[in-house]
């Protein structure tokens, strides 16, 4: 057990939808990540908060957005959902967020969008 | 576009032998090397990590080689067995320029009794 959680642990929605997946971080970890996995991909790095801010951004649609709460746990929205958007979102969290900081992995949220 | 290449989807190796697992990368800025294993239903669990400064780093059975000239990281498992069955999964980073961590694809590793 990483101490990361997520819910939900699976989700099964139409096309179109809105759902939001919920990430809580290990005890002192102030640094979120979320990735995502495909069927035919490795994992794919989208967003990075530190401490309530916004740190590094990657390959995030601009239909998925995601924030860092004050009691740090973070959420990620998925809008206007299509079926390429199922895969396994995984969150992960790390101490200080750069640097040699290790990132610790949840068990992941599978999306089925149909 | 992957800066971070597994060629190998899927490798067995019987118990008790060396399990080798490769990964190449592009970008010449990765300076920070990790490993990761991961069991189905779970997320990917850190193994081992190396830093460009280094071309070996050494925890228990596992070790991390990284051949910077040829862009190269190898992992080895020593002696395989059947627990260490999973997917590994192999990360880099610019240390400088925050911490995402760019992924591969994924070896497949069947350790064989």
């Amino acid at each position: 057990d990483s101490g990361v959680t997520q819910t939900p642990k699976h989700l099964i929605t139409a096309t179109g939808q809105r759902v939001t997946l919920r990430c809580s971080p290990r005890s002192g970890d102030l640094s979120v990540y979320w990735y995502q996995q495909s069927l035919d991909q490795g994992l794919q790095f989208l967003i990075q908060y530190y401490n309530g801010e916004e740190r590094a951004k990657g390959n995030i649609l601009e239909r998925f957005s995601a924030q860092q709460f004050p009691d740090l746990h973070s959420e990620l929205n998925l809008s206007s959902l299509e079926l390429g958007d199922s895969a396994l979102y995984f969150c992960a969290s790390s101490v200080v967020g750069r640097g040699i900081d290790t990132q610790y992995f949840g068990p992941g949220t599978r999306l089925t969008v149909l | 576009d992957q800066q971070v290449k597994q060629n190998s989807p899927s490798l067995s190796v019987q118990e008790g032998r060396i399990s080798i697992l490769n990964c190449d990368y592009t970008n010449s800025m990765f300076d920070y090397f990790l490993w990761y294993k991961k069991y189905p239903a779970e997320g990917p669990t850190f193994l081992i990590s190396i830093s460009s400064i280094k071309d070996k780093n050494e925890d228990g059975r596992f070790t991390v080689f990284l051949n910077k000239s040829a862009k190269h990281l190898s992992l080895h498992i020593v002696p395989s067995q059947p627990g260490d069955s999973a997917v590994y999964f192999c990360a880099a980073s610019v240390l400088n320029s925050g911490y995402a961590l760019n992924f591969g694809k994924g070896t497949s590793l069947l350790v064989t009794p």
